[in-house]
């Protein structure tokens, strides 16, 4: 079946510093979901984006859609200790029948 | 908006038992999904509705398992019998017609001994 693959599978950083991840798949997706998921709780939307190159801000966060369509990447810029958490991509590939694929996560630890 | 609720949010049960799980999904939405989470296998979807009907069950794991919809605003996931690898936190999430993001229960941690 169709898989995203996400990396890194998880970070553990300094508070103030910026985080980079990313999902890439073998097949064309048309639209890119970037959820956050904290303890005990279940996944949250943070971004979505729907267009090749589109680049789209939600506070400290920026995603992007990649042009060939078959990546997407988050931006985290000045790190928080209340941005920890699990961070998942998430996509409809072309073609599918409404059944969203998600990637590993992303597990993001903040020391402050 | 109270936002999509599933109960219990924990449930701890023995190996044979049989376990139902509900979902009231968002006031208005017509599409809900079950997913099952764990450490080893991620996300998983089991199985979403459209307008209460059934539409793409392949995830299920097994005839153990059992979806229902019976009217827009209830969904139960029954297990019939529990075994312990079923243990995993149980998400419910329901979407607006023709928009693509999903909203998301607290869950359901199963634990079955």
């Amino acid at each position: 079946g169709q898989q995203l693959n996400q990396s890194p599978q998880s970070m553990f950083i300094q508070e103030g510093e910026d985080v980079s991840m990313n999902c890439t798949s073998s097949s064309i997706f048309n639209t890119w979901l970037w959820y956050k998921q904290e303890p005990g709780e279940g996944p949250v939307l943070l971004i979505a984006l729907y267009k090749a190159g589109e680049l789209t801000s939600n506070g400290r966060l920026t995603a992007q859609f990649g042009i060939t369509r078959k990546d997407s990447f988050l931006n985290i810029s000045a790190s928080i200790p209340s941005d920890v958490g699990i961070y998942f991509c998430a996509g409809f590939f072309s073609g599918n029948t409404g059944k969203l694929i998600f990637g590993q996560g992303t597990t993001l630890q903040v020391k402050p | 908006d109270a936002g999509v609720i599933q109960s219990p949010r924990h449930e701890v049960t023995e190996m044979g038992q049989e376990v139902t799980l509900r979902c009231k999904p968002i006031s208005g939405h017509n599409s809900l999904f079950w997913y099952r989470q764990t450490m080893m296998r991620g996300l998983e979807l089991l199985i979403y509705f459209n307008n209460n009907v059934p539409i793409d069950d392949s995830g299920m794991p097994e005839d153990r398992f059992s979806a229902k919809m019976p009217n827009a605003s209830f969904s139960t996931l029954k297990i019939q019998p529990s075994e312990p690898r079923d243990s995993a936190v149980y998400f419910c999430a329901s979407r607006s017609g023709g928009a693509d993001t999903q909203y998301f229960g607290p869950g359901t941690r199963l634990t079955v001994l």
